[in-house]
């Protein structure tokens, strides 16, 4: 089965630091782009970072810019993602998604498939 | 950033009725756009890929049409395990970004 698995929420004080892991299996880990996804009741679905599927390239959501960092192990079948000078804003569930895609017709067309469980985090003092 | 509206926000519907649920992109997306259904305490499951590719699994009754900025969502024939949140999502470009949700409650 597909699947993956993140772990590592949790409740956290207003600057502090978290790191979540996130572990696949039934798949190749490192023939896919991973990405985070937050979701919280004021923001709804918030797309949070990128690593391509040999971790040379990054990309982030401007409100998480400088202060998380995406990065993953092909060896451990695991991404995780580092966040630190964590704000009460960020308090979400947090999901792993794997990229999926093709091209069509000359564009790259991609979709998140599966998602993982999630895993809560809390900032509050 | 690409916004998505979705619509509408909330849609109160029986079993057996047709649904239809739109997006519309601020600008095109070259119809790269999912769609995804999230049951309460659940993590989103993908149900339509490229606006209107069927995954693998999903029941026929959903279905995905558009091109452009104006997307739709149908359910043919609403069944009682498709009363959940339904989201869309553009993948064309970053930041990538999903519409507000449209939530399908039993009337």
């Amino acid at each position: 089965e597909v699947q993956v698995v993140e772990s590592g929420g949790g409740l956290v004080q207003p600057g502090g630091s978290l790191r979540l892991s996130c572990e696949a299996s039934g798949f190749a880990l490192s023939g896919h782009w991973m990405h985070w996804v937050r979701q919280s009741p004021e923001k709804g679905l918030e797309w949070v970072s990128r690593i391509s599927s040999d971790g040379s390239s990054t990309k982030y959501a401007d409100s998480v810019e400088g202060r998380f960092t995406i990065s993953r192990d092909n060896a451990k079948n695991t991404v995780y993602l580092q966040m630190s000078s964590l704000r009460v804003e960020d308090t979400a569930v947090y999901y792993c998604v794997r990229d999926v895609g093709r091209s069509v017709g000359g564009i790259w067309h991609k979709w998140f498939d599966p998602w993982g469980q999630g895993t809560l985090v809390t900032v509050s003092s | 950033d690409i916004q998505l509206t979705q619509s509408p926000s909330f849609l109160s519907a029986s079993v057996g009725d047709r649904v239809t649920v739109t997006c519309r992109a601020s600008q095109g997306i070259n119809s790269v756009l999912a769609w995804y259904q999230q049951k309460p305490g659940k993590a989103p499951t993908l149900l339509i890929y490229s606006a209107s590719n069927l995954q693998s699994g999903v029941p026929s009754r959903f279905s995905g049409s558009g091109s452009g900025t104006e997307f739709t969502l149908t359910v043919s024939s609403l069944q009682p395990e498709d009363f959940a949140t339904y989201y869309c999502q553009q993948l064309n470009s970053y930041p990538l970004t999903f519409g507000g949700g449209t939530k399908v409650e039993i009337k």
